[in-house]
């Protein structure tokens, strides 16, 4: 089985931080992403990486960056925390092939006070 | 632009009945592929069911199937013999199929998701 892993299940960060989020998968796949998930919002994409050292821009990319050093690991980094980037983060990956499903970990609930 | 529609924020349904969750979607691409995810109360997004624009039968995945209208633009949920682990909120959402490598995109792009309540 695919096994997506996000470092916290809970993160409380104060306004200012610089904040981290890893996300590593086991399955030696080329696509991750990171998304953020609002109540009455959905899903937004806020960036992806289709290859070591790659990224692209999502939907809402301000206020965040990202790092794809090793394939299996991709970092979200709020550079400069503020409490309307309090929100899920879902972090996923996928195989360069159409038809195959993006998997997702477990979510990571960030509060910033 | 790619868009995803699910017009029932909630449903409800009988412990044992079948349940049809909707899903309309709009895009000016001939490939695409269509993607269900059930998310529970404990956050994970957990992946249900595929269907390609170029699939001739209805996907199906245990109690699960698609039926998916193509000129209708239309891929609803199908849940037969709805189960109490059922209650979650159910997602569509939609990928262009062509290839990075092609000028396209992996991006999934997302409904607003239903919330789906089975009662025993």
């Amino acid at each position: 089985d695919v096994k997506v892993t996000q470092s916290s299940r809970y993160l409380v960060k104060r306004t200012g931080e610089k904040v981290f989020l890893e996300c590593v998968q086991d399955m030696d796949h080329e696509n991750m992403f990171w998304y953020r998930q609002d109540p009455g919002l959905g899903l937004r994409l806020i960036y992806f990486s289709y290859d070591v050292k790659m990224k692209e821009k999502g939907d809402i990319p301000e206020g965040y960056s990202v790092s794809r050093e090793k394939k299996e690991r991709f970092s979200l980094i709020l550079e400069s925390a503020s409490t309307n980037q309090t929100s899920m983060y879902l972090c996923a990956s996928s195989p360069g092939y159409s038809n195959q499903p993006q998997h997702f970990g477990d979510g990571t609930r960030l509060s910033i006070l | 632009a790619q868009k995803i529609t699910q017009t029932q924020p909630g449903m409800f349904v009988q412990e044992k009945e079948a349940v049809t969750l909707d899903c309309t979607y709009d895009t000016s691409d001939p490939s695409y592929g269509l993607f269900w995810y059930k998310q529970p109360s404990s956050g994970e997004m957990i992946f249900l069911i595929y269907q390609g624009s170029y699939d001739q039968q209805n996907a199906t995945e245990g109690r699960y199937s698609l039926n998916f209208q193509k000129a209708r633009k239309s891929a609803n949920l199908v849940i037969s013999a709805s189960q109490l682990g059922d209650s979650a909120m159910y997602f569509c959402a939609m990928r262009e199929a062509t290839p990075l490598t092609q000028g396209g995109s992996e991006k999934l792009v997302f409904g607003k998701g239903t919330k789906l309540t089975v009662n025993p």
